[in-house]
């Protein structure tokens, strides 16, 4: 099946803890993106890469974390420098920057406890 | 940076009806504006695009308009039905590398 894959679906954060969410893509796409949705807020871009090893900060990129070590994954850590970090969260790509229809995956709802 | 401002934030409609959703924009540089629906718990789903040279696309029950001078483009969803009860959301983006801006979505109700 191919697509984006986020996982967890649910996630729950302690006070004081950095939590990882995982997006993984099997759709051989170069730019990947996440965003952070609120009700009322639409969708807020946190960090984006356009290629392996590079990303950029979005709108909303205090209290996160991103790595692209491979083309294929691109983990968001929300840090504990966080201090609202309940939200859903998406991940999405496209298969080279200056392309324009964006995929997403099934996201992630963050919740603190 | 881009600005993306949408209206109305919820809509309820009966079945049957027509439901028009709209969008403005600031950046004239934008050039490519998608509408994504996404139902409750779900991911957001492309369902239709206009690009900057064209002022109108229609695919079967939906639309999407486009003014380049006075920058805003809408949405129409004639017939609606209750499957298409959703929020939309607009988004507009540029030339080049890169990223798209959303507006805050509407909630389309559709009452059978």
């Amino acid at each position: 099946d191919g697509g984006i894959t986020q996982s967890p679906k649910y996630l729950f954060r302690k006070e004081g803890q950095n939590v990882t969410l995982s997006c993984e893509q099997n759709l051989n796409h170069d730019a990947m993106y996440w965003y952070r949705q609120d009700p009322g807020q639409g969708l807020r871009l946190i960090y984006y890469s356009q290629i392996v090893n590079d990303f950029q900060k979005g709108d909303i990129a205090e209290g996160y974390s991103v790595s692209r070590e491979k083309k294929e994954s691109f983990p968001l850590t929300v840090t504990s420098a966080q201090k609202n970090p309940t939200a859903f969260y998406l991940c999405a790509s496209k298969d080279e920057p200056t392309n324009e229809k964006l995929f997403f995956g099934s996201g992630t709802q963050l919740s603190v406890l | 940076g881009e600005n993306v401002e949408q209206h109305p934030s919820t809509l309820s409609v009966q079945e049957g009806d027509s439901a028009v959703i709209k969008c403005t924009y600031s950046d004239s540089a934008s050039n490519y504006f998608p509408w994504y629906k996404q139902e409750l718990g779900k991911r957001p789903q492309l369902i239709i695009d206009i690009r900057s040279n064209v002022g109108e696309k229609k695919d079967q029950r939906i639309a999407v308009t486009l003014n380049k001078t006075a920058k805003h483009f809408s949405l129409h969803i004639t017939e609606t039905q209750p499957e298409d009860s959703a929020v939309y959301f607009c988004a507009a983006m540029g030339g080049g590398y890169s990223t798209l801006t959303f507006g805050k979505g509407t909630m389309l109700l559709v009452s059978p």
